[in-house]
């Protein structure tokens, strides 16, 4: 079975842009959260969605959206893009909502310059 | 306010050695506690998860260890491998959900 998959891998873009992360969980799977991981803050929640429904959020600013579509892949979006966003954002997926085994992708590493 | 703390923040040891990391956490409502291992440009992989019930949870040469009243955790490493070199992450989930918090990792390296 194919695992988390997320794209792009990498990606540059410039202050004041904005980006749109695409995330295929497990097949099978519905539930699929977003985490943000700097060095200094470590993996920070984003968002979950289950069922195209967001059922948490993390306290990040409305920058940062998120939506999941009929065949549970997600996108996250960052509009107005702040040199601080520069992250890896990974993503995971469970079978059901609130399952504790997630399975992450391998994250796309973004650059804000 | 919901807080994981990791030790040591970094740690090297010589292949073959063993090793033990820690975990801290003030978290309430406790659900669970993960351990996670971070290969540089990788997402984590799961290596164990523990409810508030089992104090022990072996994964191959990984043994993790729970102590729910004094809300510590450790991750016991056996004869390290070169492979073994990664980041250690300790989550711990709140309630229902995913809402998770993370440690900010030990990152482990072993040497021959």
């Amino acid at each position: 079975k194919a695992g988390v998959t997320q794209t792009p891998r990498y990606l540059i873009k410039t202050r004041g842009q904005q980006v749109t992360l695409s995330c295929s969980p497990i097949s099978g799977h519905r539930s699929v959260s977003w985490y943000q991981q700097t060095p200094g803050q470590g993996l920070q929640f984003l968002f979950e969605y289950f069922s195209e429904t967001q059922r948490n959020k993390g306290n990040f600013p409305g920058r940062f959206s998120g939506r999941q579509f009929s065949n549970s892949r997600s996108e996250m979006n960052v509009s107005t893009l702040e040199l601080g966003d520069s992250a890896l954002y990974l993503c995971a997926s469970t079978y059901r909502e609130g399952e504790y085994e997630q399975y992450f992708g391998p994250g796309t590493r973004l650059t804000v310059t | 306010k919901n807080q994981v703390e990791q030790s040591p923040q970094s740690l090297i040891i010589l292949e073959g050695k063993n090793c033990t990391l820690q975990c801290n956490y003030t978290v309430s409502p406790f659900s669970n506690l993960r351990w996670y291992k971070q290969d540089t440009g990788r997402g984590p992989v799961s290596l164990t998860i523990m409810t508030f019930s089992e104090n022990t949870k072996s994964n191959g040469r990984y043994t993790a260890t729970l102590d729910a009243d004094t809300k510590q955790s450790s991750l016991h490493i056996t004869a390290s491998q070169l492979s073994d070199s990664a980041s250690y992450i300790c989550v711990v989930s709140a309630g229902g959900g995913n809402k998770l918090t993370f440690g900010t990792g030990t990152q482990l390296k072993v040497e021959l």
